[in-house]
């Protein structure tokens, strides 16, 4: 049981390039999430997922975009890299477990992937 | 605009005692709240959460206390380890799966022995 695996951890792109962050969960959670962490502040959400087949826009997309084609994957693909994209972004996969009232909160991040955009 | 609003952004406390982080909320839909620890260099791990339906939640060292008329909840660590030191953020939701949330700019813990 892997949990939550991010790769690349490190990249450094050019103003204009292309590149997909890839994110893979072992846990068969239904929900995925894609968030970055700018120095200093808080997590702000990108896109998110609450099954294969289904995305949806978090607070910051523009200038993302995503898939999921299976429960285990969810791909974040940056077209024509920009420097705010600069930042460190992290996946995560959740789960809740009880009554739909209460319940339990299960939540795995990556190790997140860093990235600059030069 | 910031609706979650936490402080200190960085705490020095003394091995054995007391850490007290604070955070404050706008939305009264907001009816989750989580704490996140974040090592460097690691993703955050979710640390306890509170629903509002009870006014504190107790978990080992950690502990959240709520008061909703006040908008506001605090992370209390007891016994404060230098394995604790971490950057810790609060978060509000409107439901757990809710996938609206809404963080803290965090707090940068350091425990010195």
């Amino acid at each position: 049981n892997a949990g939550v695996t991010q790769t690349p951890k490190f990249r450094i792109l050019k103003i204009g390039q292309s590149m997909t962050l890839q994110c893979t969960q072992d846990m068969n959670h239904n929900y995925m999430y894609w968030y970055r962490q700018d120095p200093g502040m808080g997590l702000k959400l990108i896109y998110y997922s609450v099954g294969a087949g289904i995305t949806d826009k978090g607070e910051v997309p523009n200038g993302y975009n995503v898939s999921r084609s299976t429960t285990e994957d969810f791909p974040l693909r940056l077209e024509l890299a920009a420097p705010s994209q600069t930042s460190v972004y992290f996946c995560a996969s959740r789960t809740k477990t009880g009554s739909i009232r209460g319940g339990t909160d299960t939540q795995y991040f990556g190790p997140g992937t860093r990235l600059t955009v030069l | 605009q910031q609706q979650v609003k936490q402080s200190p952004q960085s705490l020095i406390v003394q091995k054995g005692g007391i850490s007290i982080i604070n955070c404050a909320y706008e939305n009264t839909a907001f009816d989750y709240f989580p704490w996140y620890q974040q090592f460097p260099g690691k993703g955050p791990a979710l640390l306890i959460a509170i629903r509002p339906d009870v006014s504190e939640k107790k978990e080992g060292r950690f502990t959240i206390s709520f008061n909703k008329s006040a908008k506001q909840f605090s992370l209390h660590i007891m016994d404060s380890q230098p394995g604790d030191s971490a950057t810790y953020f609060c978060a509000a939701s409107k439901g757990i799966l809710n996938n609206d949330m809404r963080f803290g700019a965090g707090t940068r813990l350091t425990v010195k022995p």
